[in-house]
């Protein structure tokens, strides 16, 4: 089936340490994005990319890093700067300037910093 | 950059009855307004969406309209069902790429 597939699906990481969110798309999608999710506050843009090899910050970037080396694949790395990292993260995709604009979310990965 | 807000952030009501969820945003450039509905434990998924040229929409039970003017856009769920029990969040962007998101709005359908 095509879909977004995250990875892992739960996370535990000590202060200090980095981490890399795993995200895979096979619906030939050209753009890719992160979101933050905390309670009461909606979906934040980490950081997207609208085609490979190039991404653009969102409006929480700070403490993040990503890549693009593949269209298929967009993994985020929580390093040791992000300040307040236990969230849920959700990565998704959309077919970009070609598509109608909706975005297809994977199912999240919960990272818990301890 | 674009700022939406999104009322109330729960609801609850009577299987059968409407549910009306309400959003605002701040730049009126956007023209695009789509709204999400997230389950327990899944991603969320796109329910219904509008662009800034058209004034409502309608998909069977779910309708969303826009007044440009007063920069808002609701989500209207009629004839409600224990399946609609879920997050619904609005976003607002222009173009495609930079959606911002509502708070969300808990949703509970009591049978």
């Amino acid at each position: 089936d095509g879909g977004i597939t995250q990875s892992p699906k739960y996370l535990f990481r000590k202060e200090g340490q980095n981490v890399t969110l795993s995200c895979e798309q096979n619906l030939n999608h050209d753009a890719m994005y992160w979101y933050r999710q905390d309670p009461g506050q909606g979906l934040r843009l980490i950081y997207y990319s609208q085609i490979v090899n190039d991404f653009q910050k969102g409006d929480i970037a700070e403490g993040y890093s990503v890549s693009r080396e593949k269209k298929e694949s967009f993994p985020l790395t929580v390093t040791s700067a992000q300040k307040n990292p236990t969230a849920f993260y959700l990565c998704a995709s959309s077919m970009g300037r070609q598509g109608s604009g909706e975005l297809f979310f994977g199912e999240g990965s919960r990272l818990t910093v301890l | 950059g674009e700022n939406v807000e999104q009322h109330p952030s729960t609801l609850s009501v009577q299987e059968g009855d409407s549910a009306v969820i309400k959003c605002t945003y701040s730049d009126s450039a956007s023209n695009y307004f789509p709204w999400y509905k997230q389950e327990l434990g899944k991603g969320p998924q796109l329910i219904i969406d509008i662009r800034s040229n058209v004034g409502e929409k309608k998909d069977q039970r779910i309708a969303v309209t826009l007044n440009k003017t007063a920069k808002h856009f609701s989500l209207h769920i009629t004839e409600t069902q224990p399946e609609d029990s879920a997050v619904y969040f609005c976003a607002a962007s222009i173009g495609d790429y930079k959606l911002s998101f509502g708070a969300g709005t808990t949703v509970t359908v009591r049978a």
